[in-house]
């Protein structure tokens, strides 16, 4: 596609229960980034992938976060057991190669009541 | 720790007027540094990226400072147009040249008509 496309645009879930975030890169780029936002704040790194494995995972705040790159290509974030303070945009990037210029998808507003 | 700052954390300008937004990093030690645009409900859009060498980039109105020694980045934006109203971003990219951009807060502008 022309862009990074994320779906959904907005996910509302209840405290406890399980989400999934998806994510379509640019089409040819190897690397992707997921970030997530809190309101008022930057966007904070959470997970690097380079083609299918993930490079660095050291931003991801605790063992519920979880996220796959199958093939490659789309990425899932999944987040078991979700909690209020998990409310935030979850932004995902995709790029040609590390260090090289991100180019940001439109992000996925998650809201746990 | 890389921290970014950005300064103000909001600005109100008339149309037509020249500004300037800050950004300061603690640790001078960079790669690169982006400036970024967010619209509400957008994701980032990449304005202009300065390289650890580079002292300044420009494009069309905007242009980019860098003085790595003063861990410092302004963003001037010349002929503000309404159009120009959305929350800029600074984003560091550490010496390594690794992946995980260092966000600042943001600074939201709104250009009045």
């Amino acid at each position: 596609g022309a862009g990074v496309s994320q779906t959904p645009s907005n996910k509302v879930t209840e405290k406890g229960k399980y989400v999934e975030l998806r994510c379509d890169p640019i089409s040819g780029h190897t690397a992707l980034y997921w970030y997530r936002q809190s309101l008022g704040q930057g966007p904070e790194f959470l997970i690097y992938f380079q083609g299918t494995g993930a490079a660095d995972d050291s931003g991801l705040p605790n063992d519920r976060f979880f996220a796959v790159r199958p093939e490659g290509s789309v990425s899932t974030l999944k987040i078991q057991r979700t909690e209020r303070g998990d409310s935030a945009v979850y932004l995902c990037a995709s790029s040609s190669m590390q260090a090289d210029t991100q180019y940001f998808g439109p992000g996925t507003r998650l809201t746990v009541l | 720790k890389q921290e970014v700052t950005q300064i103000p954390a909001a600005l109100s300008v008339p149309e037509g007027e020249n500004l300037v937004l800050n950004c300061s990093f603690t640790d001078s030690a960079i790669y690169n540094l982006q400036w970024f645009r967010q619209d509400p409900g957008k994701g980032l859009t990449s304005l202009l990226l300065i390289q650890s060498s580079q002292r300044e980039q420009t494009s069309g109105r905007l242009n980019a400072s860098l003085d790595k020694s003063s861990g410092r980045s302004t963003l001037y934006i010349a002929a503000s147009q309404p159009g120009d109203s959305a929350t800029y971003l600074c984003a560091v990219n550490p010496t390594s040249g690794t992946y995980k951009y260092i966000f600042g807060t943001g600074t939201r502008l709104k250009v009045l008509a």
